[in-house]
């Protein structure tokens, strides 16, 4: 089983939509956690991030973490065709030795 | 503001040529850098890191090394290049601190022939 699990997508969603994007992990060590975007030939760019439980805004982006379930979201309000990317989760302990661990992405496309 | 960049965007080699891709950051100081490699719908696998001048720690036994000679300049090799290097590289840094998040440069595409 892999630490952290993605959807690879790919997600299709008419614009101005609400966009939920998931991940599941299985260390419960992990207290920090992620979401990068990523555009095409592009590098990944931090959207957000947090270390507790609940949730988390920003703009049109809400991060919700359940450490309880093992499970975070990121939500997008009033999609845009800007927001298509593909979306990365990443975790990581607190221990100073531990890396991030990254999903593999999902790809979310916002038709106009 | 901290900035991070990267070249060549895009490289090819031919195989068993040398390898030499340079990173450099900007706008912080004794940053933690890292050299990953990301493969098409996979996550990124971490190659390289390193807390300080020629400290390098190395994940994955490979055909790649690693240098970090000044303190914001971070440097990934190979002497001689295999089919299976081909992939998107990609420099990231942060600040001191065992959990600060990442940021990343724009990444190299090599493409070995």
């Amino acid at each position: 089983q892999k630490e952290v699990e993605q959807d690879p997508g790919p997600l299709s969603v008419p614009e101005g939509a609400i966009v939920s994007l998931n991940c599941t992990y299985s260390n419960s060590a992990f207290q920090y956690f992620m979401w990068y975007r990523q555009y095409s030939r592009k590098g990944p760019e931090l959207l957000m991030y947090t270390y507790s439980s609940g949730n988390k805004e920003d703009g049109r982006f809400t991060a919700q973490v359940d450490k309880s379930s093992k499970y975070i979201s990121l939500f997008i309000r009033d999609s845009q065709p800007s927001d298509s990317a593909t979306y990365l989760c990443a975790m990581r302990a607190p221990s100073s030795a531990s890396k991030i661990i990254f999903g593999s992405g999902t790809r979310l496309s916002i038709r106009p | 503001s901290q900035t991070i960049h990267q070249w060549p965007a895009t490289l090819v080699q031919p195989v068993g040529s040398p390898l030499s891709l340079e990173c450099t950051v900007e706008g912080t100081s004794n940053p933690n850098l890292y050299w990953y490699r990301q493969a098409a719908g996979r996550g990124l696998q971490l190659l390289f890191y390193s807390v300080g001048i020629g400290q390098i720690s190395s994940e994955v036994p490979q055909n790649l090394s690693a240098s970090r000679p000044q303190d914001r300049q971070f440097i990934l090799s190979s002497k001689k290049l295999l089919l299976s290097d081909s992939g998107f590289y990609l420099c990231a840094w942060s600040t001191g601190g065992s959990n600060q998040p990442q940021h990343f440069g724009d990444g190299t595409r090599l493409s070995i022939l």
